[in-house]
């Protein structure tokens, strides 16, 4: 299967300090990439939708100016959180769309564990 | 607004038996994609099986396959010969042909010895 990794797969920041995380598509070209955050015993939620070379479309009710998103190119997708807060401390997963007849799979990463403190 | 929803939190097996996971599904969509995904304690999400909606036939992965009642709008996983590999937190999602993925709330699925 296609491979997604994720950088970094832990990270601890001080409060009101930037953090960013890498979302790299190993064997595939991704035009689109996905950002999710879980919390604990609860199941992905959807925070944005990143495609190349365009401007990212969030969800309602995710922060756009907390959430950065840039997606510059077909193999990598960066979320920024800036000014993190405890608030903000979860589990964040990104995954990419591999292109096939009927829209896509998408293929996840392995997870970023943030902690605010 | 297409929703799933797995209405068993929790489910147990004993190995080497069968379990059947549920997901039922609203949609007005008539061209979409049905997925299961398993995720292990490592918390990566793992790609179980797929159905295509247009499909009649349930897909099947080796231990694993699928119950698809369109008209029901029913989902169901079956996991036969459970092994200890596969305790997991298992989510059902939608996904029609042009759009996000959308996923249920989950099942964690414990197995025993």
């Amino acid at each position: 299967g296609a491979v997604v990794s994720q950088h970094p797969s832990w990270v601890i920041c001080k409060s009101g300090t930037s953090v960013k995380i890498e979302c790299r598509s190993l064997d595939f070209q991704a035009t689109t990439m996905f950002w999710y955050r879980q919390f604990p015993k609860q199941s992905l939620m959807l925070m944005a939708t990143s495609n190349e070379g365009s401007k990212a479309t969030y969800e309602q009710g995710v922060e756009k100016d907390k959430f950065l998103i840039n997606h510059a190119s077909l193999t990598l997708s960066t979320l920024t959180v800036t000014s993190a807060h405890p608030e903000d401390s979860s589990f964040y997963i990104c995954s990419a769309l591999r292109p096939w007849a009927g829209g896509g799979e998408q293929y996840f990463g392995p997870g970023t564990r943030l902690t605010v403190t | 607004a297409q929703t799933v929803t797995q209405s068993q939190p929790e489910m147990s097996v004993q190995e080497a038996e069968t379990v059947t996971l549920s997901c039922t599904y609203d949609t007005s969509e008539s061209d979409y994609y049905l997925f299961w995904y398993k995720q292990p304690p490592s918390r990566q999400m793992i790609l179980v099986i797929r159905q295509e909606a247009y499909k009649q036939q349930n897909a099947t992965e080796n231990r694993f396959s699928v119950n698809f009642q369109k008209a029901a709008k029913s989902f169901s996983l079956k996991i036969s010969d459970s092994q200890l590999g596969d305790a997991a937190m298992y989510f059902c999602a939608y996904r029609s042909a042009t759009d996000k993925l959308i996923f249920g709330t989950g099942t964690r699925l414990q197995v025993f010895p």
